[in-house]
């Protein structure tokens, strides 16, 4: 399937430390999106990277792209308690313009005070 | 600005009972809409996605309808409810084309019991 796999499923770290997600995919892409959800609410996006960029900063957040090996990352630095959620990679489809979007089961952070 | 709202926040039905969920989109026109649904631990799963007025798609088969009867309402309906329906059920918005992120209601919480 298109679906994005995020690793790892959980991630636990204290604050002032550094948090990296990882996300695979399968079919060619167009671009990919990470998005963010705390707990029991809608995602909200973060950053989108388009498959000609290899990476990309947005505040603390920092993802890479590599499209021959079809993985993308997600760092966020110096994380804080705040940044406890879910994150998600999402992948569109390469042949559509439609604008539909393929979720991973995403990465649970917690980040301890 | 742009706003999206989805009711209710939360639902308790039993099997066997009708659904409908209601989103609805303001600030914007002619937008792209989605339904997801979100199980415990797992993944968003696309449920439906719409590019226009009465112009539903489907990506996987299952006991749930949408319509979209305006421009900027989508509506997830069941004639008769199964345990497995309950989820996390989320809508979301996006302008046409790729590359554009999407924006989520805070979803519902549907438990069928």
């Amino acid at each position: 399937s298109q679906q994005g796999e995020e690793d790892p499923q959980a991630l636990s770290i204290q604050e002032g430390e550094n948090a990296t997600m990882n996300c695979s995919y399968k079919t060619s892409i167009n671009n990919l999106q990470w998005y963010r959800q705390n707990s029991g609410r809608g995602l909200v996006h973060l950053i989108l990277i388009r498959s000609n960029e290899r990476e990309k900063h947005s505040g603390r957040l920092r993802v890479t792209l590599d499209t021959s090996k079809k993985s993308s990352s997600l760092l966020i630095t110096a994380s804080r308690a705040a940044d406890t959620a879910s994150y998600f990679c999402a992948t569109d489809d390469r042949g559509s313009t439609l604008g539909r979007l393929y979720f991973g089961r995403g990465t649970q952070l917690t980040v301890w005070p | 600005s742009q706003t999206i709202h989805q009711w209710p926040a939360t639902l308790v039905q039993p099997v066997g009972s009708p659904l409908s969920l209601e989103c609805t989109v303001e600030g914007t026109s002619n937008p792209n809409l989605y339904w997801y649904r979100q199980a415990a631990g797992r993944g968003l799963q696309l449920l439906f996605y719409s590019i226009g007025i009465d112009q539903i798609s489907s990506e996987v088969p299952q006991n749930l309808s949408a319509s979209r009867p305006q421009d900027r309402q989508f509506i997830l309906s069941s004639k008769k409810l199964l345990l497995s329906d309950s989820g996390f059920y989320l809508c979301a918005w996006t302008k046409t084309g790729t590359g554009t992120p999407l924006h989520f209601g805070n979803g519902t919480r549907l438990t069928v019991t």
